[in-house]
């Protein structure tokens, strides 16, 4: 089955302990992404990459970061979680000729106290 | 300015009767495009439809249509004959040119009664 797959879905952590949010595709896309959701702002672009370690900031990328070592992964760091980064985290993907469509993961809910 | 905007924080809706959600949207981009997706309470993002700017008929997808009016700079999605499962959040969002993101609305949520 065809899908982007998220993990951890529900994360509850404390300031300051590194995190990573792994997001993994078995669609063979070039393009990920990650978003996050806040109430009443919609989903917000964090980081894209295009392809295997292409990657670059989207609107909200501060306090985030990416890598991209293999085609299927698209992990999201967070260095030194602070409270404001609490939000509903979306990994991304599609076929990059492709201008129809884009797959989401199922999310992360992330918790930072 | 906003790029996307649904100025509908809620709607409801009688099982069975057709609803519309409001998007417009701002681009001077010629290329761009439109999509829906829906949210249930469980949180997933699934995909309804997408209108593509050079489109010439109105997407359709099953029970969900999408109204675009190029000019007015609007891409409404109409859902016929309501059902209960139809109760989520609603969003908008539009890619430009290169696709390198999609730009979201605050989301409009629906609620069918019985």
């Amino acid at each position: 089955e065809a899908q982007v797959t998220q993990n951890p879905r529900y994360l509850i952590t404390v300031t300051g302990k590194k995190l990573t949010v792994t997001c993994s595709q078995n669609m063979n896309h070039e393009y990920m992404s990650w978003y996050r959701q806040d109430p009443g702002l919609g989903l917000r672009q964090i980081y894209y990459s295009m392809n295997v370690e292409v990657t670059d900031k989207g609107d909200v990328p501060e306090g985030y970061k990416v890598s991209r070592k293999e085609k299927r992964n698209f992990p999201l760091i967070l260095e030194s979680p602070s409270p404001n980064q609490t939000s509903l985290y979306f990994c991304a993907s599609r076929d990059l000729p492709r201008i129809d469509t884009q797959y989401f993961g199922p999310g992360t809910r992330l918790t930072v106290l | 300015a906003q790029k996307i905007t649904q100025t509908q924080p809620g709607m409801f809706v009688q099982e069975k009767e057709a609803v519309t959600l409001d998007c417009t949207y701002d681009t001077s981009d010629p290329s761009y495009g439109l999509f829906w997706y829906k949210q249930p309470s469980s949180g997933e993002m699934i995909f309804l439809i997408y209108q593509g700017s050079y489109d010439q008929q109105n997407a359709t997808e099953g029970r969900y249509s999408l109204n675009f009016q190029k000019a007015r700079k609007s891409a409404n999605l109409v859902i016929s004959a309501s059902q209960l499962g139809d109760s989520a959040m609603y969003f908008c969002a539009m890619r430009e040119g290169g696709f390198q993101k999609l730009v979201f609305g605050t989301g409009t949520r629906l609620l069918v009664s019985p």
